[in-house]
């Protein structure tokens, strides 16, 4: 079952910021939001999560609404080797069950400009 | 290096055969999963091992997948008799104790089966 949504795809022109918008509106109360990048033939990267707080760190910035059902993420100042498939997922942040596993949507293809 | 290690990096083998695949968490990572992503497509879990405890198997598409991991640490992913639907990337990550969803992801195993 879908627990986010994401455009399929986004462009970005080079030194600018790229805002990546993820809808998560079943979000429950304990459930973090999770992104992941991953760059053409590599494997997925953490970059950021949070719960209801903004959160920054040296790749990005993570903005959650108010209400939590929605997020974005911030690339600041776009770099060429910020091109990747970008994942947003959402699950509790750790204990045993089914709930400890990441499950990979398609994610956004954001794609930066020269 | 201090990340996650995998090998092979490519092996292409012929339907029916068995193969071996490797993967080397970050030392003190006590969670490691397996994934893949077929091509073109999002990633799918395989399974999970957490500390001593029973490993979940729940997304092992067949009784021809098995893994293991000795001493809590290097896990060995086996296909038997493997199929061309088996061609796919396969990845290893791990994660420490408490921050199950900040998951370190390898470079992968690239299966060709001809």
């Amino acid at each position: 079952d879908a627990k986010t949504t994401q455009p399929p795809s986004m462009d970005c022109a080079e030194g600018r910021a790229a805002n990546l918008p993820c809808n998560h509106s079943t979000i429950s109360g304990n459930e973090y939001v999770y992104w992941y990048r991953q760059i053409h033939s590599q494997g997925p990267q953490y970059i950021i999560h949070g719960l209801k707080n903004n959160e920054t760190n040296e790749m990005a910035s993570l903005i959650i609404t108010e209400d939590r059902k929605s997020s974005t993420l911030i690339l600041p100042h776009a770099t060429l080797r910020d091109t990747a498939v970008y994942y947003c997922i959402v699950r509790v942040a750790s204990g045993g069950g089914s709930n400890y596993k990441l499950t990979f949507g398609k994610g956004t293809l954001l794609t930066v400009n020269p | 290096g201090a990340g996650v290690s995998q090998s092979p990096s490519n092996k292409v083998t012929e339907k029916g055969k068995d193969v071996e695949l490797r993967c080397d968490p970050i030392s003190g990572h006590t969670a490691l999963y397996w994934y893949r992503q077929s091509l073109g497509q999002g990633l799918e879990f395989l399974i999970y091992f957490q500390g001593n405890s029973a490993p979940d198997k729940s997304g092992l598409p067949s009784d021809r997948f098995s893994a293991e991991r000795t001493g809590g640490s290097v896990s060995t992913l086996t296909i038997q008799r493997t199929q061309q639907e088996d061609s796919a990337v396969y990845l290893c990550a791990s994660s420490l104790e408490g921050r199950s969803g900040e998951l370190f992801f390898g470079e992968g195993s690239r299966l060709t089966v001809l």
